[in-house]
């Protein structure tokens, strides 16, 4: 298994400002996920982020809007810019053991915007 | 399209009572299949999959879950549920290769409450 760890684990932010999440895995990864978690709901995808190349966004989601880097296989930061009070919400990263297709998801980074 | 269904929002059984969390789903091909578990201000913990072979699997803390390729379904269980097992759990399924890697689809959860 993989031990992920989170940075911050929780914030209050003003709107129109941003806030860089970051995630940091004991092991190195080829495929990160970022999700989003609102409020009494399920998970959302909101991108999948492989080293070296540019990440993936689901639909829904820019690059914008959420910008992501991914400079090594350990390590990755998800920019959540110009916020309003909708991107209240948990983020949470993930990586994929490859050899048993298991995710392993970080603590998460409870977003609360005013 | 993908989709997981959780149909109950929330499930309340007693202590030492058998419990069942539901989920079917609809995904092409044959989909690795997932539980997950979330307790309060954590994030979610494997619990046990369905990749291949028997239809009946063992994971962690006791739960095992059926698959059932005719009705789609693999409903989470547990023979004697206890107050700590109260948390929000969550059915995902991992499409075939070949389709996006990785991806896992997430079912909305179900808040299991365990009353002593």
């Amino acid at each position: 298994s993989a031990v992920i760890s989170q940075k911050p684990s929780r914030d209050i932010c003003q709107r129109g400002t941003s806030l860089t999440i970051q995630c940091q895995v004991d092991s190195q990864v080829t495929m990160m996920f970022w999700y989003r978690q609102q409020p009494g709901q399920s998970l959302t995808l909101i991108a999948t982020a492989n080293q070296g190349s540019e990440a993936t966004y689901e639909s829904g989601f820019v690059i914008d809007k959420f910008p992501i880097s991914r400079p090594n296989l350990t390590f990755s930061t998800l920019t959540v810019s110009n916020m309003s009070p909708e991107d209240s919400s948990i983020y949470l990263c993930s990586v994929e053991s490859g050899a048993t297709y298991e995710q392993y998801f970080g603590p998460g980074t409870r977003l609360t915007v005013t | 399209a993908q989709s997981v269904a959780q149909p109950e929002d929330q499930v309340n059984v007693a202590e030492g009572n058998p419990l069942t969390v539901k989920c079917t789903y609809s995904v092409s091909g044959n989909p690795y299949l997932f539980w997950y578990v979330q307790y309060p201000n954590r994030g979610l913990q494997f619990l046990l999959k369905y990749i291949t072979g028997d239809n009946l699997v063992k994971g962690s803390y006791g739960f095992e879950a059926e698959f059932n390729k005719s009705q789609t379904s693999f409903h989470l269980k547990k023979p004697s549920a206890l107050v700590s097992d109260s948390a929000l759990y969550f059915c995902a399924v991992l499409p075939p290769r070949g389709s996006t890697l990785g991806r896992l689809y997430f079912g909305r959860g179900t808040q299991l409450t365990v009353w002593p």
